[in-house]
This record gives structure tokens, C-alpha cells and sequence, in this order.
């Protein structure tokens, strides 16, 4: 079966940095997409990756490694406002994208 | 300003009824999709549809079903409603289905099937 996993939770002070991790099993890889979400929102893009590596957006990153099924999302000089749920997806071999369940990141003053 | 609208943003639906959710998008977008997102799990695809008057069943398919009659409208119908289906539903679209082409989402239906 395919599979996404991440932590359920976790909690960063503001100003500090978070590291969220991001595993994979899939039938086959065509690229892993990380998105943020309020509560009560809809998801929205925050980066790609196709190739090893680490791709930097301002105050994010994302790392994959391919070979060991494996992303994680760095985000730096937390804010408030990045109280959210970061999703993880991976598109498999059939162009579909396959879900983590999200990690809850909850900040604090 | 262009982007993808669904309707309603929350119903309260008797068991048993018939429902359609409506997404339209104006973005041209090729690909279409529709979730549905409950808590502790993963968004989970229902339907899909990679161009206009094509579609594909995802992961959840029963008990729902879609058309895609043109590139704007992906219309998402549940011919006799029960509680399990009641969730969060989040239609998207993506201009293709490879590379980096990320998917826009709607801001969601709430459903709640009583």
C-alpha cells in the first residue's frame, strides 16, 4: 500500500525553527509537494520537489531524498501567523497525489 | 479574481437525500479534483478528471459520482447521502498532471449528513 507519514503535532517557539519530517512509500515517485492549511481553510502550495536536494523560499525549505523516502519542511524565524497544518504529498506513478494526515504546528509566544 | 469557487460553503443534509456540490474554476486548469478531508487523516480523492469529458475514480469513489461536461465545471453528486460521508470536501485544480504543477484548492464544503 502507499503511505504518508508525519507527526501528528508539534509545537515551536516564535522566532525559533522547525524542522517537520515527511516519509514515503508509493508506487512509484513523480514529485512531493508540501502545502500549508489554516483551520477552516483550504490548503495552499508551498513548494516542489522533484530531485535531491534543497529548495530555499525565504523563510522556507524543503529537503528530499529520494532514495531514502524522505522530505522534511524547514521553516525559520517563526511566526505566529505559521500556526497551521503542513501537509506532505507525494504524486505517485500515476500522476495522483497521495496525502499525509498533516502535522499541526502550534506556536508560541 | 480568478481562482476556484465551490458552493455551498455548508449544508445540513438528511440521510438518504441527494446533494450535488458545485466547483467551477476560471483558471483554465485541465486537471480537476475532488477530496474529501476528515479529521486525522489524509485528504483523501474521491473522483478526478484530467480534461474536459473524461473522469477516473480515486481512492474513496462509492457513493459519489462527477462530470466533467467542460474544462470550467466539476460538479460532485452524492445520489443517496449517509453519515460516513460527512466531512470536509475540497475540490482543486491543476493546469496538467506532471511536473511542477501545483494544485489550487476551493475553500471547502462542510457537509454534515444527519
Amino acid at each position: 500500500g502507499q503511505n504518508i507519514d508525519q507527526p501528528t503535532e508539534m509545537t515551536a517557539t516564535e522566532g525559533a525553527i522547525v524542522q517537520i519530517n515527511c516519509t514515503y512509500q508509493t508506487s512509484g515517485f513523480n514529485g512531493l509537494f508540501w502545502y500549508q492549511q489554516h483551520a477552516g481553510e483550504a490548503p495552499t502550495f508551498l513548494s516542489y520537489n522533484v530531485l535531491d536536494g534543497l529548495e530555499e523560499k525565504g523563510r522556507f525549505s524543503s529537503f528530499l531524498s529520494r532514495s531514502k523516502g524522505y522530505s522534511y519542511l524547514l521553516l525559520k524565524e517563526l511566526q505566529m501567523k505559521d500556526s497551521a497544518s503542513y501537509l506532505c504529498a507525494v504524486r505517485d506513478s500515476n500522476y495522483q497525489l497521495i496525502w499525509g494526515a498533516g502535522t499541526k504546528l502550534i506556536i508560541k509566544p | 479574481i480568478a481562482g476556484i469557487t465551490q458552493a455551498p460553503t455548508s449544508q445540513i443534509l438528511a440521510a438518504g437525500r441527494r446533494m450535488t456540490l458545485r466547483c467551477t474554476q476560471d483558471m483554465r486548469h485541465n486537471a480537476m479534483y475532488w477530496y474529501r478531508q476528515d479529521l486525522g487523516l489524509g485528504l483523501r480523492l474521491i473522483h478526478y478528471s484530467n480534461t474536459a469529458g473524461t473522469t477516473g475514480k480515486g481512492e474513496v469513489p462509492d457513493g459519489y459520482s462527477v462530470s466533467r461536461a467542460n474544462t470550467d465545471d466539476f460538479p460532485l453528486t452524492l445520489a443517496s447521502a449517509v453519515p460516513s460521508q460527512t466531512s470536509v470536501y475540497f475540490c482543486a485544480s491543476s493546469p496538467g498532471r506532471g511536473g511542477n504543477t501545483e494544485a489550487f484548492f476551493g475553500q471547502g464544503t462542510r457537509l454534515t449528513v444527519v
